[in-house]
C-alpha cells in the first residue's frame, strides 16, 4: 500500500519570503499522480498543484512550484512570495495511476502540515 | 450547483444514535468521494462510486458505516450506533473521473459524538 509522509506538522513564513514544505512517500508502482491540497480554515480543501509521476519537468503554478524527485519519492512544495492568504493546513497525496480491480481512484493524503505567515 | 455542497454543516449527537451526512456533487461529475478526517489527522478515505460501478467500501472502518448514492448524484453516508471516536469532519469530493482530474471537495460535515 502506498503512503505519504509530511514529517513537518508546522512551519512559519515571514510575508514576501518563500517557503518549501516536504512531502515523501512509498509506492512500488512506476506512474501515479501527485497532489497539494491547501485546506484554509473553512474547511475546504483547495487543490494548489498536480504533478503526473511521467513527466520530468516539474509543475508550477504561479507562486506555486514543485520539486518533484522521482528517484527519492520526494514531492517538495514550493510557495514565493508568501502572502497572508497561504495560511493554512497543506496536504500531500497521492493517486495510482493503473486502478485494480475492484479499486478505486482514491486519494491517500499525508497528515498536513500548518502553514503560518507573519505579517 | 457551482460546488459540492453537503450538509449539515455541523452535526451534534448522542453515542448510539444513527446519524446522516448528505453530499451533492458538482452536476456531471460520476466519480464521489466520502474521506473522514479526525482531530490532527490527515484524510481517510472511506467510500469510492463511480458510475454504475460496484462501490468501493475498502476504507469504511465496521459495518455501522454504510453510503449509497442515488441515481448516480447524491450520496447518504449513513453512520449507525455513533460512538465517539466517530467524532471527525465527513468531506465529500467529486471529480469527473479521478486521473489526473483533481477532486473538488464540499466544505464538509463536522460530526460531533457526545
Amino acid at each position: 500500500a502506498q503512503t505519504v509522509t509530511q514529517s513537518q506538522p508546522e512551519m512559519s513564513v515571514q510575508e514576501a519570503e518563500t517557503v518549501t514544505l516536504s512531502c515523501t512517500y512509498d509506492t512500488s508502482e512506476s506512474d501515479y499522480y501527485l497532489f497539494w491540497y491547501k485546506q484554509p480554515p473553512s474547511r475546504q480543501m483547495i487543490l494548489v498543484i498536480r504533478q503526473e509521476a511521467y513527466k520530468q519537468q516539474n509543475a508550477t503554478e504561479n507562486r506555486f512550484s514543485v520539486n518533484f524527485q522521482k528517484a527519492a519519492k520526494s514531492f517538495s512544495l514550493k510557495i514565493s512570495d508568501s502572502q497572508l492568504g497561504d495560511a493554512a493546513m497543506y496536504f500531500c497525496a497521492y493517486r495510482s495511476y493503473y486502478i485494480t480491480q475492484g479499486g478505486s481512484e482514491k486519494l491517500v493524503f499525508g497528515k498536513g502540515m500548518k502553514l503560518t505567515v507573519n505579517p | 450547483g457551482a460546488g459540492v455542497s453537503q450538509s449539515p454543516s455541523n452535526k451534534v449527537t448522542e453515542k448510539g444514535k444513527d446519524v446522516e451526512l448528505r453530499c451533492d456533487p458538482i452536476s456531471g461529475h460520476t466519480a464521489l468521494y466520502w474521506y473522514r478526517q479526525s482531530l490532527g489527522q490527515g484524510l481517510e478515505f472511506l467510500i469510492y462510486f463511480q458510475g454504475n460501478s460496484a462501490p468501493d467500501k475498502s476504507g469504511l472502518p465496521s459495518d455501522r458505516f454504510s453510503a449509497e448514492r442515488t441515481g448516480g448524484s447524491v450520496s447518504t453516508l449513513t453512520i449507525q450506533r455513533t460512538q465517539q471516536e466517530d467524532s471527525a469532519v465527513y468531506l465529500c469530493a467529486s471529480s469527473s473521473s479521478g486521473g489526473y482530474n483533481s477532486e473538488f471537495f464540499g466544505p464538509g460535515t463536522r460530526l460531533t459524538v457526545l
